[in-house]
């Protein structure tokens, strides 16, 4: 079966740590995606992927990095420059090349910094 | 700045109808989407308009007017299962979805 999958689905965190989120897809798609989920709000873009190699700030890049060495793995790194890291983070995909492309999620990994 | 204006929680009792609002002001507008995500869940896509007008799929429709920056996700035959957030989207001029906050739905019986 075709998706996405995100690991840990917990994650707990102690200041000063980076700790890295997992993101992997198996629908050959080209775009890849990080977002930030908070209570009241929308979501927001962390980091993007448009093909493997590249990247993109977001919304809210500072205190993330990313990389993209293969299609299909987008790895998200909070770093502990990152101020307030506790929230859900969610990773999508898309077939890429914008318009109407669908993005599909991942399950999502909630990080808090205890 | 660009913006997408939901109500943030709604009631409604099972077997009936509900609309959901969404307004924007966006940088050019190539597309709204909505999906519905249950508590603690990835968001799952429901619909997409680019074109003025209602689009149907089974209990849900959804509505675009491109005019007035303005769609609506309506639900009928409500269902307990139903009761979840609505998450409206819109793809700007770049093709970066700008995300709404969510309407959180709640189904009494």
């Amino acid at each position: 079966d075709g998706g996405i999958t995100q690991s840990p689905k917990y994650l707990f965190r102690k200041e000063g740590q980076n700790v890295t989120l997992s993101c992997e897809q198996n629908l050959n798609h080209d775009a890849m995606y990080w977002y930030r989920q908070d209570p009241g709000q929308g979501l927001r873009l962390i980091y993007y992927s448009q093909i493997v190699n590249d990247f993109q700030k977001g919304d809210i890049a500072e205190g993330y990095s990313v990389s993209r060495e293969k299609k299909e793995s987008f790895p998200l790194t909070v770093t502990s420059a990152q101020k307030n890291p506790t929230a859900f983070y969610l990773c999508a995909s898309d077939p890429g090349g914008g318009g109407s492309d669908t993005q599909y999620f991942g399950p999502g990994t909630r990080l808090t910094v205890l | 700045g660009q913006n997408i204006d939901q109500p943030t929680e709604m009631t409604a009792t099972e077997g009936a109808i509900v609309q959901i609002n969404c307004t924007y002001q966006t940088s050019g507008f190539n597309g709204l989407f909505w999906y519905q995500q249950h508590a603690g869940e990835a968001p799952t896509f429901l619909s997409y308009n680019v074109l003025d007008g209602l689009e149907e799929k089974g209990r849900f429709s959804s509505f675009l007017s491109r005019s007035k920056g303005y769609s609506y996700l309506l639900l009928k035959e409500l269902q307990m299962k139903d009761s979840a957030s609505y998450l409206c989207a819109v793809m700007d001029s770049n093709y970066q979805l700008i995300w709404g906050a969510g309407t959180k739905l709640i189904i009494k019986p």
